[in-house]
């Protein structure tokens, strides 16, 4: 597609339970990022992978996050034993590489931790 | 430590006039800052990137200075309508850590 796609668009789950977050990024693009969004707040920074480098981790807020990235292209973000806490939007952005450039961000997954 | 800070408060500016947003930071040498345009329910857009050698950049309505001196951007729109009323991103690039840092935004209501 044209744009960075996210899936679901929302996602309802249950404490305790785990979920999994899609990004597409746009083709071609090398890095992807993905960040935090609670109400009313800035963006968390919490993971970027660029090409074949070890990912930068250092925003993931507990080992209950983790992420993926397969063949350099889709990105799985997953968040083990969900607590009331995870709920939020998260974004994934992508761009062409990780210096001075623009990222383009996809419309992101609202999570409900009920 | 380090921070980003935009203006705190909500924006409310009358249909025609100049907006005006700020953006400081603290701790940082970032060799660009970007705006970013956020709509309810979707994702940041981007506006404009300026560089540290630039003092001034502007696209259509839209304008923004960078002192690297006051460590200080301002994003101007010009002739505003109320089709602009959005919330406003900074970022600026921690070279340190290879990544961009986005401020927390300011929401902007244009009124008729």
């Amino acid at each position: 597609g044209a744009g960075v796609s996210q899936s679901p668009s929302n996602k309802v789950t249950e404490k305790g339970k785990d979920v999994e977050l899609r990004c597409d990024p746009i083709s071609g693009h090398t890095a992807l990022y993905w960040y935090r969004q609670s109400l009313g707040q800035g963006l968390e920074f919490l993971i970027y992978f660029q090409g074949n480098s070890a990912p930068d981790k250092s925003g993931l807020p507990s080992d209950r996050f983790s992420a993926e990235r397969t063949g350099g292209s889709v990105s799985t973000l997953t968040i083990q034993r969900t607590q009331q806490e995870d709920s939020a939007v998260y974004l994934c952005a992508s761009s062409l590489r990780v210096e001075k450039n623009i990222q383009y961000f996809g419309a992101g997954t609202r999570l409900s931790v009920l | 430590s380090q921070k980003i800070e935009q203006n705190s408060e909500a924006l409310n500016i009358q249909e025609g006039k100049t907006a005006t947003l700020t953006c400081n930071y603290t701790n940082y040498s970032p060799a660009y800052l970007q705006w970013y345009r956020q709509d309810p329910g979707r994702g940041p857009v981007f506006l404009l990137l300026i560089r540290e050698n630039e003092k001034e950049k502007r696209k259509e309505r839209l304008k923004v200075t960078f002192d690297t001196t006051l460590k200080q951007s301002l994003f101007h729109i010009t002739a505003s309508q109320p089709a602009d009323s959005a919330t406003y991103l900074c970022a600026l690039d921690d070279s340190s850590a290879s990544k961009i840092i986005f401020g927390s935004g300011t929401r902007l209501s244009i009124r008729p």
